[in-house]
């Protein structure tokens, strides 16, 4: 098992640009979600996902979409890049599920996003 | 009600010293109580977790004490060692609840340095 992919794990955008950031769980688990991380400040929710075809906002969805058209994928799109999008950005997925929750949370190892 | 602090935003041990970390939390409904550890380039991962019904948990030499009547908790690393340096967060959620309620809420995280 891969566990969560993310790609790319590198990428430097100029101001305006817009791209997508790859997520991808072989786990079948039905929560996703995407963090950003930045210095001091925590991990914080953009989006989620509780199963194919629903999606909902977290903490800081502004400047974000994201998609949800099959279990394994959670992509996040990234329109008209702003410096304030500079950050590391973690994609995760969870099994909630009445009677096999197991609250863990699984990790990729991150997409290092610069925007200039 | 939704907020965990966590403290101390930064932590230096000696190697075979004690770390202490501590998270408050205001939600009395919370059930479950992860600690994630994330490495240099790495996504967290979960360290120990503990649920409200006991008052401490260990393995190797990490331990969880949790306090309910005070909402506090703590991540205890005994004999520490360089090894361990890595960021911590803790977290909080309701474990069994779906959507949003069930997310995991995270502090801001204590970047622990081991000195040899």
């Amino acid at each position: 098992n891969a566990g969560v992919t993310q790609t790319p794990k590198f990428r430097i955008l100029k101001i305006g640009q817009s791209m997508t950031l790859q997520c991808a769980q072989d786990m079948n688990h039905n929560y996703m979600y995407w963090y950003r991380q930045d210095p001091g400040m925590g991990l914080k929710l953009i989006y989620y996902s509780v199963g194919a075809g629903i999606t909902d906002k977290g903490e800081v969805p502004n400047g974000y979409n994201v998609s949800r058209s099959t279990t394994e994928d959670f992509p996040l799109r990234l329109e008209l890049a702003a410096p304030s999008q500079t950050s590391v950005y973690f994609c995760a997925s969870q099994l909630r599920d009445r009677g096999r929750n197991t609250g863990e949370l699984f990790f990729g190892e991150g997409s290092r996003l610069t925007v200039l | 009600q939704q907020q965990v602090k966590q403290s101390p935003q930064s932590l230096i041990v000696q190697k075979g010293g004690i770390s202490i970390i501590n998270c408050a939390y205001e939600n009395t409904a919370f059930d479950y109580f992860p600690w994630y550890q994330q490495f240099p380039g790495k996504g967290p991962a979960l360290l120990i977790a503990i649920r409200p019904d006991v008052s401490e948990k260990k393995e190797g030499r990490f331990t969880i004490s949790f306090n309910k009547s005070a909402k506090q908790f703590s991540l205890h690393i005994m004999d520490s060692q360089p090894g361990d340096s890595a960021t911590y967060f803790c977290a909080a959620s309701l474990m069994n609840y779906g959507g949003s309620q069930g997310n995991l809420i995270f502090g801001k995280g204590t970047k622990l340095s081991v000195k040899p």
